[in-house]
């Protein structure tokens, strides 16, 4: 069973909105991460937090981690067309040492 | 730097056919990965390679094997295709095990018939 599960599973937004994504996790992990995936493409790594960690930024990305509901989400600002992609949890289990867990997705379309 | 590397890009095998995929990175990783994409289900880790000598099974590994020839190569290998691999096939590396991001290569789609 998937570790992470994302919510929702897609979302179409108008461009210049937000984007919110949300990933729920079952077990104690060490980090969590977010990857992009366009379509028929390998996924990109966009962002890792640790889970002493509670909200981290790069660019127009915003994550934040909730260890005690086991929760993250990703925000995406002024979103653009580019942006159409789905996007992916990644969570590190403590249980696991050598592997990360990824969740089913999202599918974010940017409507111009 | 290429960096991950993946043979061939697309495939079509018949039932009980055989077949290597082959992944090759170039940024010195210690860690190498094989996941599976299917509609919907998000990544399945099929084997990985903690590190240059070890490989151990993941989560969907019946009906596979693989090699970590070296450090750069991590090879997977369908001895007897089922339709049931129709699939993307995805190979990841990174840096250490576990904390570190992963790089995925394009892809494999195979098609088994």
């Amino acid at each position: 069973s998937q570790q992470g599960e994302e919510d929702p599973q897609a979302l179409s937004i108008q461009e210049g909105e937000n984007a919110t994504m949300n990933c729920s996790y079952k077990t104690s992990i060490n980090n969590l991460q977010w990857y992009r995936q366009n379509s028929g493409r390998g996924l990109v790594h966009l962002i890792l937090i640790r889970s002493n960690e509670r909200e981290k930024h790069s660019g127009r990305l915003r994550v934040t981690l909730d260890t005690s509901k086991k929760s993250s989400s990703l925000l995406i600002t002024a979103s653009r067309a580019a942006d159409t992609a789905s996007y992916f949890c990644a969570t590190d289990p403590r249980s696991s040492a050598s592997k990360i867990i990824f969740g089913s997705g999202t599918r974010l379309s940017i409507r111009p | 730097n290429a960096g991950v590397t993946q043979t061939p890009k697309f495939q079509v095998l018949k039932t009980g056919q055989s077949m290597t995929l082959q992944c090759a990175q170039d940024m010195n990783h210690n860690s190498m990965y094989w996941y599976r994409q299917d509609p919907g289900m998000g990544l399945r880790l099929i084997y990985y390679s903690a590190s240059e000598g070890t490989t151990d099974k993941g989560e969907v590994p019946n009906g596979y094997n693989v090699s970590r020839l070296n450090k750069r190569e991590f090879s997977l290998r369908l001895e007897s295709a089922a339709p049931s691999q129709t699939s993307v096939y995805f190979c990841a590396s990174t840096l250490d095990r576990g904390t570190y991001e992963q790089y995925f290569g394009p892809g494999t789609r195979l098609t088994v018939t």
